[in-house]
């Protein structure tokens, strides 16, 4: 079956400016979910979609940071303005069910603020 | 809340040789527990996951994991390392179908 993709593989932009990411989980996952991976730390958490309602979006600093899931399938990660601690991977990942396991990654977003 | 402390930043091994990565979690309530690894430029690829089966579990490319509920511990090891082995490693706890909440990482180089 076809992974999880994601678009662009690497994006440089200044501060301040805006951006986006997008995701395409495997057909049929239900849940999706955006994690940012900061250099040498493990990923992080930001939101999970549940279709297209959000089941968690507690790390997700929504001062600046959007995302959405229209008809319950692919996904945008924006953020607005952004900040030089934004620099991070940004990972997408499905799974068919809620739970935990099950997980598919994709091979993420390099986002570099200057 | 859920949590996960790998003990080693950086392991260095020869290859053939075993491989041992600590994990110590920290959880309310019954854990599932996983290791994942990402090699560079790569997406995050599962190796192994426990989920209140056997607590010795068997991953791919040689790995096992023994969960120790006495020890709140999740170490990772294989008998013999390969130069292919050579990634990052994380390890993962969940709770109660809540999100995955991740270790900070440990790399593995292999050498000669």
């Amino acid at each position: 079956e076809a992974g999880v993709a994601q678009s662009p593989r690497y994006k440089i932009i200044e501060k301040r400016q805006s951006v986006a990411f997008w995701c395409n989980p495997i057909s049929g996952h239900a849940t999706l979910y955006w994690y940012q991976q900061i250099l040498g730390q493990g990923p992080k958490l930001l939101i999970q979609f549940q279709n297209n309602g959000v089941v968690d979006d507690s790390q997700l600093p929504k001062d600046r940071f959007s995302a959405e899931r229209l008809k319950g399938v692919d996904s945008t990660l924006k953020i607005q303005p952004a900040k030089l601690e934004d620099s991070a991977v940004y990972l997408c990942a499905s799974s068919a069910r809620v739970q935990g396991f099950g997980y598919t990654f994709g091979s993420g977003t390099r986002l570099t603020v200057v | 809340a859920q949590s996960v402390t790998q003990l080693d930043s950086h392991v260095s091994v020869s290859e053939g040789t075993p491989v041992l990565l600590r994990c110590n979690y920290s959880s309310s309530y019954s854990p599932s527990l996983f290791w994942y690894v990402q090699h560079p430029n790569k997406g995050l690829q599962l190796l192994l996951k426990y989920t209140s089966a056997a607590t010795l579990v068997k991953g791919i490319n040689g790995f096992e994991a023994e969960f120790k509920k006495s020890e709140t511990s999740f170490h990772l090891t294989k008998p013999s390392a390969h130069m292919s082995d050579a990634a990052e490693y994380f390890c993962v706890v969940s709770v109660q179908n809540q999100k995955l909440v991740f270790g900070q990482g440990t790399r593995l180089t292999i050498n000669p």
